[in-house]
C-alpha cells in the first residue's frame, strides 16, 4: 500500500540554525499538507498546499517557515532560524484530488530537537 | 477560530470494560474523520463520517455523527490492551477548500490487563 515517507526520522539542530524537513508524498495525490504536534500535545496545522502555492497557512506558520515542491516527488518544509519552540513532530500528510475523497495520510513524521 | 473539543483527556479501563471519547465542534463540519495514534507513531486514519446523524462500525468500534454535524463520538466495547493509544478527532470545517483538519486534543486511553 503506498504510503507517506519523512526524512528524516529525527533532526537535532541548534537555535537559530535552519533545517529542512523533506516528505514524499503518496505519488497521485494533489494536496499536500504539514502539521506539528508538540510532545504531548495535539496534531496542530500549520499549511496547505495545491497546485504549487500555499492555499491556507496557520497563525503558527510566520514568515520563518517555507514550503516547497522541488520536483515531482518531494515535499519540503524549511524554518529559516529554529527557535527551542519549534521542537516537535512535525507531520506531512497528502490527500488524493478526487471529490469527496477527503482522507489525509500522514507520514511517520519527523521529530525535531532545537537545542 | 475553528475549535475542536474533545473529552475526556485521559481513560483508563479495565480489559473488557466500554470506552467513549466525544467530540464537539465550534461550527458545523463538512465530515469529521478519526485517527488513532499509538504511542510515538504518527496518526493513523480510522474513519470518516460525512452524513448528518451517520453512524459506522467497525468491529468493536461505533462512530456517530450528530444530527446538527457539529459533535461526533467514538465508543469502543469490550476495550482490548491493544486498543491503547490515543484517540483524534479531526473536523473539516464548512465552507473550506483546503481539505484542512482541525484536531481535538485526543482522548489517552490505557487499558489495564
Amino acid at each position: 500500500e503506498p504510503e507517506v515517507t519523512q526524512t528524516p526520522s529525527h533532526q537535532v539542530t541548534q537555535m537559530g540554525q535552519e533545517v529542512i524537513l523533506r516528505c514524499v508524498p503518496i505519488s497521485n495525490h494533489l494536496y499536500f499538507y504539514w502539521y506539528r504536534q508538540i510532545l504531548g500535545q495535539k496534531v496542530e496545522f500549520l499549511v496547505s498546499f495545491y497546485n504549487n502555492e500555499i492555499s491556507e497557512k496557520s497563525e503558527i506558520f510566520d514568515d520563518q517557515f517555507s514550503v516547497e515542491r522541488p520536483d515531482g516527488s518531494n515535499f519540503t518544509l524549511k524554518i529559516r532560524s529554529t527557535k527551542l519552540e519549534d521542537s516537535a513532530m512535525y507531520f506531512c500528510a497528502s490527500k488524493s484530488g478526487r471529490a469527496l475523497i477527503d482522507t489525509q495520510y500522514f507520514g511517520p513524521g519527523t521529530r525535531l530537537t532545537v537545542l | 477560530g475553528q475549535q475542536v473539543m474533545q473529552i475526556p483527556q485521559y481513560q483508563h479501563v479495565q480489559e473488557g470494560e466500554d470506552f467513549t471519547t466525544y467530540c464537539n465542534s465550534s461550527t458545523t463540519l463538512s465530515n469529521i474523520q478519526w485517527y488513532k495514534q499509538r504511542p510515538g507513531g504518527h496518526p493513523v486514519f480510522l474513519i470518516q463520517l460525512v452524513k448528518s446523524g451517520e453512524v459506522k462500525k467497525q468491529k468493536r468500534l461505533t462512530f456517530q455523527f450528530g444530527e446538527a454535524k457539529k459533535n461526533s463520538s467514538l465508543h469502543i466495547t469490550a476495550t482490548q490492551t491493544t486498543d491503547v493509544g490515543t484517540y483524534f478527532c479531526a473536523g473539516q470545517h464548512s465552507g473550506g477548500s483546503n481539505y484542512k483538519l482541525t484536531f481535538g486534543k485526543g482522548t489517552l486511553l490505557t487499558v489495564n490487563p
